[in-house]
Formats: structure tokens, C-alpha cells, sequence
């Protein structure tokens, strides 16, 4: 089965510094594409920045990018240059698209990592 | 605006009572889902639909019902409340290709007394 793995359940970092978060994930599909949400106190579930499996080049979106090492099944998400703005909730998800032959699509997300800002 | 929308967005209910969620989105995706997101065990898929009049069970299915007779619209029931049933519930849609079409509502928050 497909699983997600986040084992930093708490980070913190200084603002203006970088920030790793972790995730790994484990699948036997050659087609998949992996994801990054941020989740505020507010609780809407935001969009970060998305990877497909037989992408060469990491994504990168404005302070974010993934670090894909697909060797390692590993896509970490990088922030550069953190703010205050930066505290929430953050997943990894993976898209499983199929099901014994049928298309699901199902995001499958990680635990979550709780990023703490500090200034 | 476009997007997904959830009704209530709070809930308190008594255990044994009953109650549905909606979910509606105006993007004509084919692909809906509910999430129930409890705190340490990130966002787990109660069921889902990959298109109208279909639905399929997901990771966490017992207790739940869902329904999926219009393609905008996406039910979630509760026959008999417990209080493991207290959770945020998320639902989300997807279009049929491109890979960050994922919509999420602003989700629900129920709890069972």
C-alpha cells in the first residue's frame, strides 16, 4: 500500500533562514506525483507545489522547491528565506491514480509537520 | 466564486444522532473526496467518487455513508454519531486531468457529545 511518512511532528526556525521538511513515501507505481500543502490556524488547506514522478528538474515555486530524490522516494520540501507568515501545519500528500485498473486519483497525505516561525 | 463549499461549517451533535454533510463545487470535476483530519493522524479518506451516481470506500469508511447523485454535489451521512466520529471533514475536488487540480473546501467541524 502506498504510504506517506512526515517524522518531524515540530520544527522551528529563525526567521529569514531556511527551513527543510521531510517526507518520504513508499509505492510500487511508476506514475505518481507528490505534493506539499500548508494548513494555517485558520484550517483551509493550501496549495504549495507539486512534483510529478518522471519530472527531471525539482519543482519550484517563488520560496518553495522540492527537493526529489526519486531513488530515495524522498521529496522534501524546502522554504528559503522563512517569515513569520510561514507558522502552520504542513503536508506531504501523494496521488494514487490508479486502483485494481481503476482511475481513483486519491491524495494520500502524511502526518504533518507543525513549522514554528520565530523572530 | 468557483471553488468547493461545505455545509455546516460547525456541528455539535448527540451520540446516536444523525446528520449529512454537503459538499458542492461549481468546477465540474469528476473526482470528490472526504477527509477527516484528527490532530497526529494527518488527513485520512473516508470515501469517494469518481464520478456521478459512483462512490467507493476509502481508508476510514466505517460509520459513514455517502452519496453522489448530482456530479456538483457530494454527501457525506452519519447514521448513528459517536464520539470517535469528532473530527474537521474536508472535502475536495479534482478535474479529470492536470496535476494540481485539487479544490478544498474549508471544511467542517463537527463534534459528537
Amino acid at each position: 500500500a502506498q504510504k506517506i511518512t512526515q517524522t518531524q511532528p515540530g520544527m522551528f526556525v529563525q526567521e529569514k533562514e531556511a527551513v527543510t521538511l521531510d517526507c518520504t513515501y513508499d509505492t510500487s507505481d511508476q506514475s505518481y506525483g507528490l505534493f506539499w500543502y500548508k494548513q494555517p490556524s485558520s484550517g483551509e488547506m493550501i496549495f504549495l507545489i507539486y512534483q510529478g514522478s518522471y519530472d527531471e528538474q525539482n519543482a519550484t515555486e517563488g520560496r518553495y522547491s522540492l527537493n526529489f530524490q526519486k531513488a530515495r522516494k524522498s521529496a522534501n520540501l524546502v522554504i528559503s528565506a522563512s517569515q513569520l507568515g510561514d507558522s502552520a501545519m504542513y503536508f506531504c500528500a501523494m496521488r494514487e491514480k490508479y486502483v485494481n485498473g481503476g482511475a481513483t486519483n486519491k491524495l494520500i497525505f502524511g502526518t504533518g509537520t507543525l513549522l514554528a516561525v520565530q523572530p | 466564486n468557483a471553488g468547493v463549499t461545505q455545509t455546516p461549517k460547525f456541528r455539535v451533535l448527540k451520540t446516536g444522532q444523525s446528520m449529512t454533510l454537503l459538499c458542492a463545487q461549481d468546477m465540474n470535476h469528476e473526482y470528490m473526496y472526504w477527509y477527516r483530519q484528527d490532530p497526529g493522524m494527518g488527513l485520512r479518506l473516508i470515501h469517494y467518487s469518481v464520478g456521478e451516481g459512483t462512490t467507493a470506500k476509502g481508508e476510514v469508511p466505517d460509520g459513514y455513508n455517502v452519496s453522489r447523485l448530482k456530479k456538483q454535489n457530494f454527501l457525506l451521512g452519519l447514521e448513528s454519531a459517536a464520539p470517535s466520529q469528532t473530527s474537521v471533514y474536508f472535502c475536495a475536488s479534482r478535474a479529470p486531468t492536470g496535476f494540481h487540480g485539487y479544490t478544498f473546501g474549508s471544511g467542517t467541524r463537527l463534534t459528537v457529545v
